[in-house]
Protein backbone atom coordinates (compact mmCIF):
# COMPACT_ATOMS: atom_id res chain seq x y z
CA UNK A 1 0.00 0.00 0.00
CA UNK A 2 1.25 3.53 -1.22
CA UNK A 3 1.67 5.59 2.18
CA UNK A 4 3.18 9.29 2.05
CA UNK A 5 3.28 11.64 5.02
CA UNK A 6 4.23 15.02 5.25
CA UNK A 7 6.07 16.74 8.43
CA UNK A 8 7.90 19.62 9.30
CA UNK A 9 5.03 22.69 9.02
CA UNK A 10 5.22 25.15 12.09
CA UNK A 11 5.25 28.70 12.46
CA UNK A 12 7.87 31.37 11.47
CA UNK A 13 9.12 34.27 11.30
CA UNK A 14 9.04 36.65 7.92
CA UNK A 15 12.83 36.09 6.74
CA UNK A 16 12.97 32.38 8.43
CA UNK A 17 13.69 29.36 7.21
CA UNK A 18 11.78 26.06 7.67
CA UNK A 19 12.32 22.62 6.13
CA UNK A 20 9.51 19.89 5.09
CA UNK A 21 10.34 16.41 4.57
CA UNK A 22 7.73 13.73 3.13
CA UNK A 23 8.41 10.00 3.50
CA UNK A 24 7.22 7.46 1.61
CA UNK A 25 6.57 3.61 1.19
CA UNK A 26 4.75 1.15 -0.81
CA UNK A 27 6.26 1.47 -4.17
CA UNK A 28 9.70 2.14 -5.96
CA UNK A 29 10.41 5.86 -5.15
CA UNK A 30 13.18 6.51 -7.04
CA UNK A 31 11.06 5.67 -10.31
CA UNK A 32 8.44 8.19 -9.62
CA UNK A 33 8.96 11.79 -9.83
CA UNK A 34 7.48 14.10 -6.57
CA UNK A 35 6.23 17.01 -6.10
CA UNK A 36 5.22 19.78 -3.97
CA UNK A 37 1.77 21.35 -4.46
CA UNK A 38 0.72 24.18 -1.74
CA UNK A 39 -2.95 25.51 -0.44
CA UNK A 40 -3.08 28.96 1.58
CA UNK A 41 -5.86 28.99 3.66
CA UNK A 42 -9.73 29.33 1.60
CA UNK A 43 -7.99 29.50 -1.62
CA UNK A 44 -6.73 27.14 -4.37
CA UNK A 45 -4.07 24.42 -5.26
CA UNK A 46 -0.50 26.06 -6.15
CA UNK A 47 1.76 23.31 -8.22
CA UNK A 48 5.50 24.88 -6.07
CA UNK A 49 8.03 22.62 -7.38
CA UNK A 50 9.08 18.71 -8.63
CA UNK A 51 11.84 16.82 -9.32
CA UNK A 52 12.42 13.63 -11.39
CA UNK A 53 13.24 10.18 -9.67
CA UNK A 54 16.73 10.27 -10.59
CA UNK A 55 17.01 13.73 -8.56
CA UNK A 56 18.90 15.63 -11.86
CA UNK A 57 15.74 17.62 -12.88
CA UNK A 58 14.59 20.19 -10.87
CA UNK A 59 11.40 22.42 -12.07
CA UNK A 60 9.93 25.59 -9.49
CA UNK A 61 7.24 27.73 -9.71
CA UNK A 62 8.39 30.95 -10.29
CA UNK A 63 6.95 32.46 -6.94
CA UNK A 64 9.64 30.14 -5.06
CA UNK A 65 12.60 30.21 -7.30
CA UNK A 66 15.60 31.17 -5.78
CA UNK A 67 13.95 30.70 -2.35
CA UNK A 68 12.99 27.05 -1.93
CA UNK A 69 15.02 23.78 -2.65
CA UNK A 70 13.54 20.66 -3.43
CA UNK A 71 15.40 17.88 -2.75
CA UNK A 72 15.06 13.78 -2.50
CA UNK A 73 17.42 11.20 -0.86
CA UNK A 74 16.16 7.46 -2.57
CA UNK A 75 18.26 5.57 -0.22
CA UNK A 76 15.70 6.84 2.60
CA UNK A 77 12.74 7.17 0.36
CA UNK A 78 12.21 10.94 1.48
CA UNK A 79 11.42 14.11 0.24
CA UNK A 80 12.13 17.68 1.24
CA UNK A 81 11.11 21.09 0.87
CA UNK A 82 14.10 23.53 2.06
CA UNK A 83 12.23 26.80 2.20
CA UNK A 84 14.32 29.85 2.97
CA UNK A 85 13.34 33.29 3.06
CA UNK A 86 9.61 32.84 3.74
CA UNK A 87 7.03 35.59 3.15
CA UNK A 88 3.29 35.89 4.21
CA UNK A 89 2.07 34.86 1.50
CA UNK A 90 3.87 31.51 1.75
CA UNK A 91 1.52 30.57 4.21
CA UNK A 92 -0.09 27.33 3.05
CA UNK A 93 -1.03 23.70 3.80
CA UNK A 94 2.06 22.23 1.81
CA UNK A 95 1.59 18.55 0.36
CA UNK A 96 3.97 15.97 -1.27
CA UNK A 97 2.89 14.02 -3.85
CA UNK A 98 4.02 11.50 -6.21
CA UNK A 99 3.84 11.30 -10.11
CA UNK A 100 1.16 9.42 -11.71
CA UNK A 101 3.58 7.93 -14.56
CA UNK A 102 5.22 10.40 -17.18
CA UNK A 103 3.55 13.47 -16.90
CA UNK A 104 -0.10 12.30 -16.09
CA UNK A 105 -0.66 14.16 -12.75
CA UNK A 106 -0.29 12.90 -9.06
CA UNK A 107 -1.54 9.87 -8.07
CA UNK A 108 -0.75 10.03 -4.33
CA UNK A 109 -0.70 12.60 -1.73
CA UNK A 110 0.71 13.19 1.72
CA UNK A 111 -2.23 14.50 3.99
CA UNK A 112 -0.56 17.75 4.01
CA UNK A 113 1.98 20.12 6.53
CA UNK A 114 0.53 23.69 7.64
CA UNK A 115 3.35 26.26 7.52
CA UNK A 116 2.44 30.24 9.27
CA UNK A 117 4.25 32.76 8.21
CA UNK A 118 3.63 35.76 10.77
CA UNK A 119 5.60 37.65 13.58
CA UNK B 1 3.00 30.40 -18.66
CA UNK B 2 -0.40 28.22 -19.25
CA UNK B 3 -3.03 29.97 -17.60
CA UNK B 4 -6.23 27.23 -16.65
CA UNK B 5 -9.75 28.33 -16.15
CA UNK B 6 -12.56 26.57 -15.04
CA UNK B 7 -16.26 27.54 -15.64
CA UNK B 8 -18.37 27.98 -13.43
CA UNK B 9 -16.41 28.19 -10.28
CA UNK B 10 -19.49 27.71 -8.00
CA UNK B 11 -22.09 25.15 -9.19
CA UNK B 12 -25.23 24.26 -7.48
CA UNK B 13 -26.69 21.10 -8.23
CA UNK B 14 -29.57 18.29 -6.83
CA UNK B 15 -28.26 14.23 -6.31
CA UNK B 16 -28.97 12.59 -9.47
CA UNK B 17 -28.13 15.74 -11.80
CA UNK B 18 -25.76 15.97 -14.81
CA UNK B 19 -22.99 18.64 -14.66
CA UNK B 20 -20.57 19.55 -16.71
CA UNK B 21 -17.55 21.59 -15.29
CA UNK B 22 -15.40 23.25 -18.28
CA UNK B 23 -11.12 24.30 -18.23
CA UNK B 24 -9.80 26.19 -20.64
CA UNK B 25 -5.75 26.55 -21.51
CA UNK B 26 -4.35 29.52 -22.36
CA UNK B 27 -2.41 27.14 -25.41
CA UNK B 28 -2.61 24.15 -26.55
CA UNK B 29 -2.07 21.34 -23.69
CA UNK B 30 -2.50 18.15 -26.17
CA UNK B 31 -4.59 15.70 -23.58
CA UNK B 32 -2.09 16.74 -21.18
CA UNK B 33 -4.64 17.37 -18.31
CA UNK B 34 -5.68 15.55 -15.26
CA UNK B 35 -9.09 16.35 -12.89
CA UNK B 36 -8.96 16.10 -9.26
CA UNK B 37 -11.40 16.04 -6.56
CA UNK B 38 -11.02 17.30 -2.94
CA UNK B 39 -12.91 17.66 0.01
CA UNK B 40 -12.38 19.80 2.81
CA UNK B 41 -9.72 19.35 4.93
CA UNK B 42 -8.22 16.54 2.68
CA UNK B 43 -5.58 16.07 -0.08
CA UNK B 44 -6.90 16.36 -3.70
CA UNK B 45 -7.85 12.73 -5.44
CA UNK B 46 -6.74 12.02 -8.80
CA UNK B 47 -9.77 11.42 -11.21
CA UNK B 48 -8.90 11.42 -14.62
CA UNK B 49 -5.58 11.88 -16.57
CA UNK B 50 -4.05 12.43 -19.96
CA UNK B 51 -7.85 14.16 -20.35
CA UNK B 52 -10.20 11.08 -20.51
CA UNK B 53 -8.21 8.43 -18.70
CA UNK B 54 -10.16 7.38 -15.37
CA UNK B 55 -7.85 6.47 -12.84
CA UNK B 56 -7.99 3.04 -10.95
CA UNK B 57 -10.98 2.93 -8.36
CA UNK B 58 -12.52 6.18 -9.55
CA UNK B 59 -16.54 5.28 -10.34
CA UNK B 60 -17.47 5.61 -13.59
CA UNK B 61 -20.16 8.39 -13.73
CA UNK B 62 -16.86 10.23 -13.67
CA UNK B 63 -15.56 10.84 -17.22
CA UNK B 64 -13.44 13.28 -18.83
CA UNK B 65 -12.92 14.95 -22.68
CA UNK B 66 -11.31 17.17 -24.48
CA UNK B 67 -7.62 18.26 -26.57
CA UNK B 68 -5.86 20.66 -27.07
CA UNK B 69 -7.13 24.32 -25.06
CA UNK B 70 -11.00 22.87 -24.17
CA UNK B 71 -11.82 20.11 -21.19
CA UNK B 72 -14.81 19.31 -19.76
CA UNK B 73 -15.27 16.74 -16.66
CA UNK B 74 -18.52 15.64 -16.32
CA UNK B 75 -20.29 13.64 -13.12
CA UNK B 76 -23.11 11.38 -15.09
CA UNK B 77 -25.61 11.44 -12.31
CA UNK B 78 -24.42 13.21 -9.23
CA UNK B 79 -24.12 11.52 -5.48
CA UNK B 80 -23.93 13.09 -2.50
CA UNK B 81 -20.32 11.89 -1.63
CA UNK B 82 -19.21 14.03 -5.14
CA UNK B 83 -20.24 17.80 -3.58
CA UNK B 84 -16.78 19.17 -3.21
CA UNK B 85 -14.56 21.35 -5.00
CA UNK B 86 -12.68 20.41 -8.56
CA UNK B 87 -9.61 21.17 -10.03
CA UNK B 88 -7.87 20.82 -13.34
CA UNK B 89 -4.44 20.64 -13.79
CA UNK B 90 -2.04 20.70 -16.75
CA UNK B 91 1.16 18.51 -17.19
CA UNK B 92 2.52 19.97 -20.56
CA UNK B 93 4.99 22.30 -19.44
CA UNK B 94 6.65 22.03 -16.53
CA UNK B 95 4.89 24.77 -14.78
CA UNK B 96 2.43 21.95 -13.55
CA UNK B 97 -0.57 24.96 -13.49
CA UNK B 98 -3.64 24.44 -12.15
CA UNK B 99 -7.26 25.38 -12.51
CA UNK B 100 -8.53 28.14 -10.49
CA UNK B 101 -11.30 25.51 -9.02
CA UNK B 102 -15.36 24.40 -9.20
CA UNK B 103 -17.08 24.38 -5.91
CA UNK B 104 -19.90 21.82 -6.11
CA UNK B 105 -22.72 22.43 -3.85
CA UNK B 106 -25.82 21.13 -3.15
CA UNK B 107 -28.82 22.44 -4.03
Amino acid sequence: EVQIVDSGGGLVQPGGSLRLSCGASGFTFSSYAMSWVRQAPGKGLEWVSTITGSGYTIYYADSVKGRFTISRDNSKKMLYLQMNSLRAEDTAVYFCAKAHYGDSGFDFWGQGTLVTVSS
Amino acid sequence: DIQLTQSPSFLSASVGDRVTITCRASQDISSYLAWYQQKPGKAPKLLIYAASTLQSGVPSRFSGSGSGTEFTLTISSLQPEDFATYYCQQLNSYRYTFGQGTKLEIK
